[in-house]
């Protein structure tokens, strides 16, 4: 089966850093997505990596190492609009997302 | 270019009755995903679709759950006799052929009353 962990909330403080880490275990893998979402709107992709190393978008980075299976997302300059829930996602065939539980990050003045 | 259309946004049924859950995805895209969203909870993958096809269908109920993306129109999530349980967000997402990113719609909220 598949399965991921992430942890179900995290607070930090505007101007910070902060880091959301997903573990997964699946029969197969294609990639690993995050999104975002504001209050149970539409899921916005927010980064994808199918190899390891570290992705660049903005204020918003994430890292894959396959042979750990584990993944983070990096959020820099913390904003108050980033207050919202952020959900790691594998593929374990084209296709497809599991999804995590969700980090409910909580950004604080 | 519009974004994945989903409607209704809202939907009130009494136990028993049917749900229809339509989404039309982005121009171009060809795949067709449905999920449900639980409060406080991930999304969980319910279908996967492509034009007249359905790729994966694990994680549907086995009973009262069907879908379908006709060759043309939107695709369609049917829930017959709904249930309380039935309650959530339901979410579709489409990508390009040959997958890709996937992009959400707003989602259906359905409340069984």
């Amino acid at each position: 089966g598949q399965s991921l962990e992430q942890p179900s909330e995290v607070t930090a403080v505007e101007g910070a850093i902060v880091q959301i880490n997903c573990t997964y275990q699946t029969s197969g893998f294609y990639g690993l997505s995050w999104y975002q979402q504001h209050d149970g709107g539409a899921p916005t992709f927010l980064s994808y990596n199918a190899l390891d190393g570290l992705e660049e978008t903005g204020r918003f980075s994430s890292f894959l190492s396959r042979s750990d299976s584990y993944g983070y997302l990096l959020l820099q300059e913390l904003q108050m609009k980033d207050s919202a829930s952020y959900f790691c996602a594998v593929s374990p065939a084209a296709g497809k997302l599991i999804f995590g539980q969700g980090t409910e990050l909580s950004v604080k003045p | 270019n519009a974004g994945v259309m989903q409607n209704p946004r809202h939907l009130v049924r009494r136990r028993g009755q049917e749900a229809r859950l339509r989404c039309s995805p982005m121009k171009g895209h060809s795949h067709v995903y449905w999920y449900r969203q639980l409060p406080e909870e991930g999304l969980k993958f319910m279908v996967y679709l492509q034009k007249e096809n359905i790729i994966d269908e694990s994680g549907m109920p086995k009973e009262r759950f069907s879908a379908e993306f006709p060759k043309e129109g939107p695709s369609i999530l049917r829930i017959q006799q709904v249930v309380r349980g039935d309650s959530a967000a339901y979410f579709c997402a489409s990508s390009p052929p040959g997958g890709g990113t996937a992009f959400f719609g707003q989602g259906t909220r359905l409340t069984v009353v």
